[in-house]
């Protein structure tokens, strides 16, 4: 049962255009939730967080919007540029160690 | 600061061979972890430790054994390799249960 879900397998977007990546859950548990972001052949990077206690949480480009009551989150990057094409991941946790991961969305931003 | 490592980056071993993968970390992180990364399955933890000689089971702990004898590395060993345990193996560490960092990844092939 995948607890973590991103429906989305790919998605490409213009340069300069806004890229939304959408995630959902199932378990009510997860309080605290990540995006990480994986370039071909190297590790995942964090990129961004969010506690359950927040609706939203900003990082320059990046913003990273929860709706609890949808068990939802997503990550918008704004604007997008052609180095964020990459493979990116959610995950959650529910203040344990245990993360549990999305399957990711292949980012492509055209120039 | 090389942050986190993985020896090897690359393996071909054949079904029923032993191996181990080494991880190391010079963040002087409490918490480690070992994660298999699969083709439309995202990233699941295989086993995870919280501190120097501790281990506990992930998702997916059978087939692999790990030790944390110094804090600062974490080995997953395959006793008898299989080949479904062909992957992409991942380790991290964090020093809570916020971000994680993570290594650059092993390709290991089982025949």
């Amino acid at each position: 049962d995948q607890q973590v879900k991103q429906n989305s397998p790919s998605l490409s977007v213009q340069e300069g255009r806004i890229s939304i990546l959408n995630c959902d859950y199932t378990n009510s548990m997860f309080d605290y939730f990540l995006w990480y972001k994986k370039y071909p052949a190297e590790g995942p990077t964090f990129l961004i967080s969010i506690s359950s206690i927040k609706d939203k949480n900003e990082d320059g480009r990046f913003t990273v919007f929860l709706n609890k009551s949808a068990k939802h989150l997503s990550l918008h990057i704004v604007p997008s540029q052609p180095g964020d094409s990459a493979v990116y991941f959610c995950a959650a946790h529910s203040g344990t160690y245990k993360y549990i991961f999305g399957t990711g969305t292949r980012l492509k931003v055209l120039a | 600061n090389a942050g986190v490592t993985q020896t090897p980056k690359f393996r071909v071993l054949k079904t029923g061979q032993s191996m181990t993968l080494l991880c190391a970390q010079d963040m002087n992180h409490e918490y480690m972890y070992w994660y298999r990364q699969d083709p439309g399955m995202g990233l699941r933890l295989i086993h995870y430790s919280v501190g120097e000689g501790t281990t506990a089971k992930g998702e997916v702990p059978d087939g692999y054994n790990v030790s944390r004898l110094k804090k600062q590395n974490f080995l997953l060993g395959l006793e008898s390799a299989a080949p479904s345990q062909t992957s992409v193996y991942f380790c991290a560490s964090s020093s809570s249960t916020d971000t994680q960092y993570f290594g650059p990844g092993t390709r290991l092939t089982v025949l």
